[in-house]
């Protein structure tokens, strides 16, 4: 299995403009997360999914950040407009329950000037 | 509070000792408990699982949990410069089922 798949892995943006992150969980993982990790915060849980419903979203930090899951391979992370704080390195990971050990992509480093 | 807590470090220990890496947790409810370690610029992975009170050994690898104390650390045995990384606790906190997880703690395992 190739893993958990995340694109880009960098992203340089400016100040306003639309970012697009994307995942592919590994096959037959039910769950899927999507974490941010900051030097000040650690990792912080987003929002995640079953069965591509989301479930908890509690920690989308605003109306800026959106997140979909149209089938079982495949998420984005939207984030529009974006702003200078939201530079962070943000992971994806999958897993087949919620409380058992999750497998995490490389990550998406986005920095937004 | 912190929900998940760990001392920062760094923790600095001599080839071939054993480190020890402490984690406590708020949630007297908590039921899953994890290790990550993670290398700088690369993604968390997952070391150790523990579920129950007690010692669960892997390897070099033993991770203790005393939930009376909301308490769990991880032991690595002989360690080696290669162990030198950032070590994250995870638990399942009661009415947020996903992983919450420590801010870290940094090992240098110096030769």
């Amino acid at each position: 299995d190739a893993g958990v798949i995340q694109s880009p892995r960098h992203e340089v943006t400016e100040m306003g403009q639309e970012v697009t992150l994307r995942c592919k969980p590994i096959s037959g993982h039910d769950y899927l997360f999507w974490y941010r990790q900051t030097m000040m915060r650690g990792l912080e849980l987003l929002i995640y999914f079953n069965n591509n419903v989301p479930i908890d979203d509690s920690g989308m930090p605003e109306d800026r950040f959106s997140a979909k899951m149209p089938n079982a391979s495949f998420s984005t992370l939207k984030i529009q407009p974006s702003e200078p704080r939201d530079s962070a390195v943000y992971f994806c990971a999958s897993s087949l329950q919620e409380s058992a050990g999750y497998t995490f992509g490389s990550g998406t480093r986005l920095t937004v000037v | 509070q912190k929900e998940v807590e760990q001392n920062s470090g760094p923790l600095s220990v001599p080839e071939g000792a054993i480190a020890s890496l402490n984690c406590t947790y708020s949630d007297r409810g908590s039921q899953s408990f994890f290790w990550y370690r993670q290398y700088s610029g690369k993604s968390p992975e997952l070391i150790m699982s523990i579920y129950s009170n007690g010692d669960k050994e892997d390897g070099r690898f033993t991770a203790q949990l005393n939930k009376a104390s909301q308490y769990v650390s991880l032991l690595i045995r002989d360690s080696q410069p290669s162990d030198s990384a950032t070590y994250l606790c995870a638990v399942t906190l009661a009415g947020r089922r996903a992983l919450t997880f420590g801010s870290g703690t940094r090992l240098q395992v110096q030769p």
